[in-house]
């Protein structure tokens, strides 16, 4: 099954202390992508990659890091996590006709 | 810029009615536009799209036209079923932007009540 997953669903840490959000993808996508969900904001594009270590910025890039060694994996770094990052998570991957699979979303909450 | 504005929510209605989001863009040229749909506690999943004016996108029984004249693309459903409450998001992709990504509207929650 054709699927992205992301680890973990729920996530409540403090401020400072270095976390990472996994994502993988099963269906050899090259184009990755992490976005984060707000009320009233609909979805905002965080950090983007091409193909294996091809990453750029999206939308609101501050305070996050992304790499991309794997063509599957496209992980989420936040070294220092404040509380405006408290936010729903997304990692999406896009296939043919730029239809984006998307995770199961991360709900983080920052203290 | 590219911008995606849509109706505020929620909206409710009962089974059976008619359904209508609406959803208008800013954006240079003809980009490509899609409806997403968010289930209670899921991602969000491609509900339709429509990548040139005049067409027509639709699945289950879902449709919406892509009006560039009126540069909107609104939601429609002919009868809505208490399965179809969920967020639902407009979008687009910028004409010419490499990177595929999406701007989205802040989403409209239908909630469909028996």
């Amino acid at each position: 099954e054709a699927q992205v997953t992301q680890n973990p669903r729920y996530l409540i840490t403090v401020t400072g202390k270095k976390l990472t959000v996994t994502c993988s993808q099963n269906m050899n996508h090259e184009y990755m992508s992490w976005y984060r969900q707000d009320p009233g904001l609909g979805l905002r594009q965080i950090y983007y990659s091409m193909n294996v270590e091809v990453t750029d910025k999206g939308d609101v890039p501050e305070g996050y890091k992304v790499s991309r060694k794997e063509k599957r994996n496209f992980p989420l770094i936040l070294e220092s996590p404040s509380p405006n990052q408290t936010s729903l998570y997304f990692c999406a991957s896009t296939g043919q006709d730029e239809k984006l699979f998307f995770g199961s979303g991360t709900q983080l909450s920052v203290l | 810029g590219n911008s995606v504005t849509q109706m505020e929510g929620p909206v409710t209605l009962s089974e059976e009615a008619f359904l209508t989001i609406n959803c208008t863009y800013t954006a240079t040229g003809y980009p490509s536009l899609f409806w997403y749909v968010q289930y209670p506690g899921e991602g969000l999943q491609l509900l339709l799209k429509a990548t040139k004016a005049d067409d027509k996108g639709s699945n289950k029984g879902f449709e919406a036209t892509y009006r560039k004249e009126t540069t909107s693309f609104h939601l429609e459903k002919g009868s809505v079923q208490v399965s179809d409450s969920a967020v639902y998001f407009c979008a687009l992709t910028p004409l010419g932007d490499s990177s595929y990504k999406l701007i989205f509207g802040s989403g409209t929650r239908l909630l469909v009540r028996p």
